[in-house]
């Protein structure tokens, strides 16, 4: 079945890196665009990035521009995201999602806290 | 960046009863909405795009109307599997994006 699957998330301290993975399965994968989208605690839901199928557009939101990269495998069905110089308020529940206007499939997310 | 605002915070409805969400754009977003609902705990799931078409396998009492700011979401006899977060969404001037959710609209048993 269509499936996403989040990983790497944890506990960094402010000014650190960490990359996130999500294995796609179910679909053809290098058709779809994907996004990263975030919730922090107890909040709603904030786009972080989406990336085209074949890496061509890619796009951040203003609160992640710089500092976040998103990238692909679609010979592996990896989708990344790089985070460097985490802060405080990026501390969210990280889901990818099978999204180019909409999200379609989601996965269960993966939790990144940065605390000191 | 196009800000979404949702009514009410909290809506409290018997099963059964019909249940009215709300969701106005600060300016227009054709018909570019979507709608999601969410569980403790869970990922967002698609009830709704391009305003008003259910995604696969939402059920018929789901339904969406609006264009322009204002949009609204439909449950039109609630199941208790439908108490949830509602979010709504706007993919307006793809591919410059910044998508924007609304806050959310948490619906109730009362």
């Amino acid at each position: 079945q269509v499936q996403l699957v989040e990983s790497g998330g944890g506990l960094v301290k402010p000014g650190e890196s960490l990359r996130l993975s999500c294995a796609a399965s179910g679909f053809t994968f290098s058709d779809y665009y994907m996004s990263w989208i975030r919730q922090a605690p107890g909040q709603g839901l904030e786009w972080v990035s989406y990336i085209g199928s074949s890496t061509k557009y890619i796009d951040y939101a203003d609160s992640v521009k710089g500092r976040f990269t998103i990238s692909r495998d679609n010979a592996k069905n990896l989708l990344y995201l790089q985070m460097k110089s985490l802060r405080a308020e990026d501390t969210a529940v990280y889901y990818c999602a099978r999204f180019l206007e909409y999200g379609d499939v989601w996965g269960k997310g993966t939790t990144v806290t940065v605390s000191s | 960046e196009i800000v979404m605002t949702q009514s009410p915070a909290t809506l409290s409805v018997s099963p059964g009863e019909r249940a009215t969400l709300s969701c106005r754009a600060s300016q227009s977003v054709n018909s570019n909405l979507a709608w999601y609902q969410q569980k403790p705990g869970q990922a967002p799931r698609l009830l709704i795009y391009n305003s008003f078409i259910r995604a696969t396998g939402i059920p018929a009492r789901f339904s969406g109307s609006g264009s322009g700011t204002d949009f609204t979401l439909t449950i039109s006899s609630l199941q208790s599997e439908d108490f949830a977060v509602y979010y709504c969404q706007q993919y307006n001037n793809w591919p410059r994006t910044m998508y924007t959710f609304g806050q959310g609209t948490k619906l109730e048993i009362k």
